[in-house]
């Protein structure tokens, strides 16, 4: 069964730092491209990131752009997404999903970043 | 960036209603679109993929159309567990876009 479980979430004082891990199992992870989405409480969803499989190339929202890091390793199976400079509307449920050429199939489960003093 | 317009933002409906969901992109996406559903405290599920192609386990009663830049979603014959929040999504270019959203609720 194909499966992505984030974790890492947590409260952090603005600007602070968080970084998040997904663990995939169940298929090739080295193979498939995968992203980052977020939505905020009672809120719509945002692409947040993406990298490429091999993990050279990662486009970003412009929100994040500078701030987030999305990156992976292979030989763990695992996608993260380091996040700096953290801001209150940085508060979200962020959800990693795999890209499988026609939008985002599977989804994690989710885990919930709270930035607040 | 792409902007997606989806509507109506909700909607009330009663088990075995047709509805119909629509998204405009602000360009062309060729059929570079999705659908989501999402359940309260749940991930987002693919329902749709390529505009009108449906997902593997997903209801017959769902079905997507359109291309270029505008899109469907309809659900024929609305059942209990089909009360949720709907979204679009193109994944044409960067930034990856979706639609504000679709809360389908009880009449």
């Amino acid at each position: 069964e194909v499966q992505l479980v984030e974790s890492g979430g947590g409260l952090v004082q603005p600007g602070g730092s968080l970084r998040l891990s997904c663990a995939a199992s169940g298929f090739t992870f080295e193979s498939w491209w995968m992203h980052w989405v977020r939505q905020a409480p009672g809120k719509g969803l945002m692409w947040v990131a993406r990298v490429n499989s091999g993990g050279g190339d990662t486009v970003y929202a412009e929100s994040v752009k500078g701030r987030f890091t999305i990156s992976r390793d292979d030989a763990k199976d695992t996608l993260y997404l380091q996040m700096n400079s953290l801001r209150g509307d940085d508060t979200a449920v962020y959800y990693c999903v795999r890209d499988d050429g026609a939008g985002f199939d599977p989804w994690g489960q989710g885990t919930l970043v709270t930035v607040s003093s | 960036d792409i902007q997606m317009t989806q509507s109506p933002s909700s909607l009330a409906a009663s088990v075995g209603d047709r509805v119909t969901i629509t998204c405009r992109a602000s360009e062309g996406i060729r059929n570079d679109l999705d659908w989501y559903q999402q359940k309260p405290g749940k991930a987002p599920k693919r329902l749709i993929y390529t505009a009108s192609t449906l997902q593997s386990g997903v209801p017959s009663r769902f079905s997507g159309g359109g291309s270029g830049t505008e899109f469907t979603l309809t659900i024929s014959g609305l059942q209990p567990e089909d009360f949720a929040t709907y979204y679009c999504l193109q994944h044409h270019s960067y930034p990856w876009t979706f639609g504000q959203g679709t809360k389908v609720e009880i009449k």
